[in-house]
């Protein structure tokens, strides 16, 4: 299985802060990896697909890179609403595993 | 709008037998994944495995084989999530989402299941 560590996975930070997270895969994925966000008591949702592509309505301070191991997701200028759990997920090979997480939290 | 409409919260017995729905509405049902995910009171996203409702080609995680079957039925557009035997652990919300047919991420999800198991 591809095992995808995510760091930090807690962070906090103001209203206004740029903030950066990291996904690295146990093996080379190519650009197979999506960014969700998920509020307490929610449903995930899908911000970034294919490591970089916005998905339809998702706020442009939304953007994500990388390919093969090591991938970012940054949020330009976090806003009251960005704060939740952030989920990266490779599509690469079967299963189809999850990041552990990033909770970001209001300082 | 493509909506996934998953069955109501359930409360259960250790031991018992359980099937949960997800039902897919404003697209093609059958040419598009739908995949589970679990998530364990207060924890991460766990996938457990994908199902084509076309002809129910259906891949599990490791961790899920054999524990949960995954079927769908294309005609009412639903798929199932079920267990034989549930246990405490099997304590979760678990979420359906269908998968994307270009990049393979879930782009739409269901609102969650939760379900109890205990004595």
């Amino acid at each position: 299985d591809i095992q995808l560590t995510q760091s930090p996975s807690f962070l906090s930070a103001y209203v206004g802060d740029r903030l950066t997270i990291t996904c690295r895969a146990s093996q080379g994925i190519s650009s197979h990896l999506a960014w969700y966000q998920q509020k307490p008591g929610k449903a995930p949702k899908l911000l970034i697909y294919a490591a970089s592509t916005l998905q339809s309505e998702v706020p442009s301070r939304f953007s994500g890179s990388g390919s093969g191991t090591e991938f970012t997701l940054t949020i330009s200028s976090l806003q009251p609403e960005d704060f939740a759990t952030y989920y990266c997920q490779q599509l690469n090979s079967y299963p189809l595993t999850f990041g552990g997480g990033t909770k970001v939290e209001i300082k | 709008e493509v909506q996934l409409v998953q069955s109501g919260a359930e409360v259960k017995k250790p031991g018992e037998s359980l099937k949960i729905s997800c039902k897919g509405s404003g697209y093609s049902f059958s040419t598009n994944w739908i995949g589970w995910v679990r998530q364990m009171p207060g924890k991460g996203l766990e996938w457990m495995g994908i199902i084509y409702p076309g002809d129910s080609d259906t891949r599990y995680s490791p961790s899920f084989q054999g524990q949960v079957t995954i079927s769908a039925d294309k005609s009412i557009s639903t798929a199932y999530l079920q267990w034989s035997s549930l246990k405490a652990s099997d304590t979760a919300i678990y979420y359906c989402a269908r998968q994307s047919n270009w990049a393979y991420d879930f782009d739409y999800w269901g609102q969650g299941t939760l379900v109890t198991v205990s004595s």
